[in-house]
């Protein structure tokens, strides 16, 4: 069965330095989505991305945050000059109708 | 306005029926998703509503109102593994907004 898959499953990183997030989404899907949940708190939009562009952000996804479709298959999230506050699970998802999500990447910044 | 509402946490007993309620603003609508999620995991695909109705799907049902901006998840003989959260998501626009999640307690 297709499925969404996420590397790493962890990321440990000192404050200050950029991470990339990876995702493969589902191979015929059309919306590729990125999710933030903080530990005991609900999951939270970060971006929409349609067409190789990106077609909604929240409020979150500041100039700290940029996103990627490099080539036909891996979907990335970077994150420049992380804070404490980014760690977080980051889930990434994928849809045509139903949406499934990926296993996560846990990011902790020390 | 992007609130979804869902009750924070509800109990039930194993071999029960619960039913866990969702509202939410019906602007710019054009689905719904019912997650479970259990803790430190991703959240696992339930159920997807876009017209009126129910839906249903082994031991869970998923209903939606798109006049009243509501929808319930309803699981039926329940089991200690049932025990998790579960997240009502609306996509409005081209976003997936989530509620924060009812946490389900199964009592044996």
């Amino acid at each position: 069965e297709p499925e969404v898959t996420q590397t790493p499953s962890h990321q440990v990183t000192q404050m200050g330095q950029e991470v990339i997030l990876r995702c493969v989404p589902i191979s015929n899907h059309l919306y590729f989505y990125w999710y933030r949940q903080i530990l005991g708190q609900k999951v939270e939009f970060l971006v929409s991305f349609y067409n190789n562009e990106i077609s909604e952000k929240s409020e979150i996804f500041d100039d700290q945050f940029s996103v990627e479709r490099p080539d036909g298959s891996n979907f990335t999230l970077k994150i420049r000059s992380t804070k404490l506050e980014d760690s977080a699970m980051y889930f990434c998802a994928s849809r045509n109708g139903e949406a499934f999500f990926g296993q996560g990447t846990r990011l902790t910044v020390v | 306005g992007q609130n979804i509402d869902q009750p924070t946490e509800m109990t039930a007993t194993e071999g029960a029926i619960v039913q866990i309620n969702c509202t939410y603003q019906t602007s710019g609508f054009n689905g719904l998703f019912w997650y479970q999620q259990h803790a430190g995991e991703a959240p696992t695909f339930l159920s997807y509503n876009v017209l009126d109705g129910l839906e249903e799907k082994g031991r869970f049902s998923s209903f939606l109102s798109r006049s009243k901006g509501y929808s319930y998840l309803l699981l039926k003989e329940l089991q200690m593994k049932d025990s998790a959260s579960y997240l009502c998501a609306v996509i409005r626009d081209d976003k997936i907004i989530f509620g924060k999640g009812t946490r389900l307690h199964i009592l044996p």
